[in-house]
């Protein structure tokens, strides 16, 4: 009955890089959501996809940034050409459906660290 | 957008001993959710409530939905070392919404 899963754990990109960040939702779940927290702060709301759709992406980044939830696979949240402010705990929550609070799981999060 | 305060921002007690934290809101909020985080971990969900003035315990831990609906306090009593971590008040906007809106966190440090 494993839980969300985040991978990796930590990753370490120099400025201009991409970033990939990856999350296989728990199993049945076809809501993805993904959540930004800087230090010191709570987390921020970025996108949620389900399937092959975003649904609501308004707390994303126009530029560099980009989400999927492919047919197949986990959802992959992408940062291109990365700047230190990126620099952050990015956090992956699955649920059944359309979200009913209690049944919001999140991933053990990404530390992404931009040097 | 609508904001979510928490306070204190850290506390620090003995371990037995009752803590309160609280999260206010100037707009109304219809669920108020409490999460706790610990170090290097996702939020886990500890109290969920729907309802103004709803009283809802899960063990040790206590919240409570503000009558107004802009408030909710979390209660933990007789402390553990293990009740270290951040915790986290959030809910949806008005409206109805996927998106949680979540406050900075109350961060709490148990000494044995």
């Amino acid at each position: 009955n494993a839980g969300v899963m985040q991978n990796p754990r930590h990753l370490v990109r120099r400025r201009g890089q991409e970033a990939r960040l990856r999350c296989s939702p728990m199993k049945g779940h076809s809501h993805v959501y993904w959540y930004r927290q800087l230090p010191e702060e709570g987390l921020k709301f970025m996108v949620y996809l389900q399937k092959e759709n975003i649904i609501d992406e308004s707390g994303m980044p126009k530029e560099r940034f980009s989400a999927e939830f492919p047919k197949e696979g986990p959802s992959i949240l992408r940062i291109q050409q990365v700047v230190r402010g990126d620099s952050a705990a990015y956090f992956c929550a699955s649920s059944p459906e359309r979200v009913r609070d209690e049944k919001l799981f999140f991933g053990s999060g990404t530390q992404l660290s931009v040097l | 957008g609508q904001q979510l305060n928490q306070s204190p921002q850290s506390m620090f007690i003995q371990e037995g001993e009752d803590v309160s934290m609280n999260c206010t809101s100037s707009s109304i909020f219809n669920t108020w959710l409490w999460y706790k985080q610990d170090p290097g971990e996702g939020p886990v969900l500890l109290i969920a409530l729907y309802k103004a003035g709803e009283l809802t315990s899960n063990g040790r831990l206590t919240a409570q939905f503000g009558i107004t609906r802009k408030d909710s306090f979390l209660n933990i009593s007789a402390s553990i070392p293990s009740d270290v971590g951040i915790y986290f008040c959030a809910g949806p906007p008005q409206g109805g919404s996927e998106k949680l809106v979540f406050g900075k966190g109350t961060k709490l440090t148990v000494n044995p």
